[in-house]
C-alpha cells in the first residue's frame, strides 16, 4: 500500500531555512496533489502549500513569501523548503495526498527552531 | 484565527450522539467540498468524511458529513470512548486560493 515518510532535520537554528522531504513508497506521485501541513504544539492544523505532481504549485498567503513545495517524480518525492524561520515555525510537519491532506498522511515528523 | 469557525469543545454521553459544526463563507465552504478528519492524540490526522458527505473504506457510517451553504456539519452517532479525538474541518478557499482548516473541536465522551 502507499506510504509516506517525511524526513529532514528535527532542529533548525533560528532565521535558517527549514527543508524536509516526503518519500511517497508504494505508489506513484504522479496524477496527485500533495500537501505540507503542519501542528504547532498542541495547537491546530495549519495547511502550508500543495503541488501538483506537474509542478503547478499553491501556498498559504501567510507563509507565501517565505515556502517553496517542489516534486522530484524521478525520485518520487516532494519537498518543503521555509526560509527565515522563527520560534512559531516550531511545530510537527506532516506531508499527505491531496490538496488538503486526504487519506494518506505521514506519521509526521517534529521541527524545532531554536535561537 | 481560523478562516473557518468550530466550537473549541463538544460533549456526550457513551451511545449518545454529537454533531460538531464548520462555519465559513461562500469563498471556502460554500463552493468547495468539505473533509472532515479525526486526530486521535499523538498520532496523525485521519480522513473521515470527504466530499461534504462520503465517508472513505473503513470508516463506519456512526460518522456522517453534510453542508448547507456556509456551514458544514459532523455527526456521531453511539459515541464511544475511543472516538475522544480533536476534529477538524477543511476545504479550499477559492479566494485565497489556499487551504483552510477550522480550529478544531475536541470531543470528550462523558
Amino acid at each position: 500500500q502507499v506510504q509516506l515518510q517525511e524526513s529532514g532535520p528535527g532542529l533548525v537554528k533560528s532565521s535558517e531555512t527549514l527543508s524536509l522531504t516526503c518519500t511517497v513508497s508504494g505508489g506513484s506521485i504522479s496524477s496527485y496533489y500533495w500537501s505540507w501541513i503542519r501542528q504547532p504544539p498542541g495547537k491546530g492544523l495549519e495547511w502550508i502549500g500543495s503541488i501538483f505532481y506537474t509542478g503547478s504549485t499553491n501556498y498559504n498567503p501567510s507563509l507565501k513569501s517565505r515556502v517553496t513545495i517542489s516534486v522530484d517524480m524521478s525520485k518520487n518525492q516532494f519537498s518543503l523548503k521555509l526560509t527565515s524561520v522563527s520560534a512559531a515555525d516550531t511545530a510537527l510537519y506532516y506531508c499527505a495526498r491531496g490538496r488538503i491532506g486526504g487519506v494518506l498522511w505521514g506519521q509526521g515528523t517534529l521541527v524545532t527552531v531554536s535561537s | 484565527q481560523s478562516v473557518l469557525t468550530q466550537p473549541p469543545s463538544v460533549s456526550a454521553a457513551p451511545g449518545q450522539k454529537v454533531t460538531i459544526s464548520c462555519s465559513g463563507s461562500s469563498s471556502n465552504i460554500g463552493n468547495n467540498y468539505v473533509s472532515w478528519y479525526q486526530q486521535l492524540p499523538g498520532t496523525a490526522p485521519k480522513l473521515l468524511i470527504y466530499e461534504n458527505d462520503k465517508r472513505p473504506s473503513g470508516i463506519p457510517d456512526r460518522f456522517s458529513g453534510s453542508k448547507s451553504g456556509t456551514s458544514a456539519t459532523l455527526g456521531i452517532t453511539g459515541l464511544q470512548t475511543g472516538d475522544e479525538a480533536d476534529y477538524y474541518c477543511g476545504t479550499w478557499d477559492s479566494s485565497l486560493s489556499a487551504g483552510v482548516f477550522g480550529g478544531g473541536t475536541k470531543l470528550t465522551v462523558l
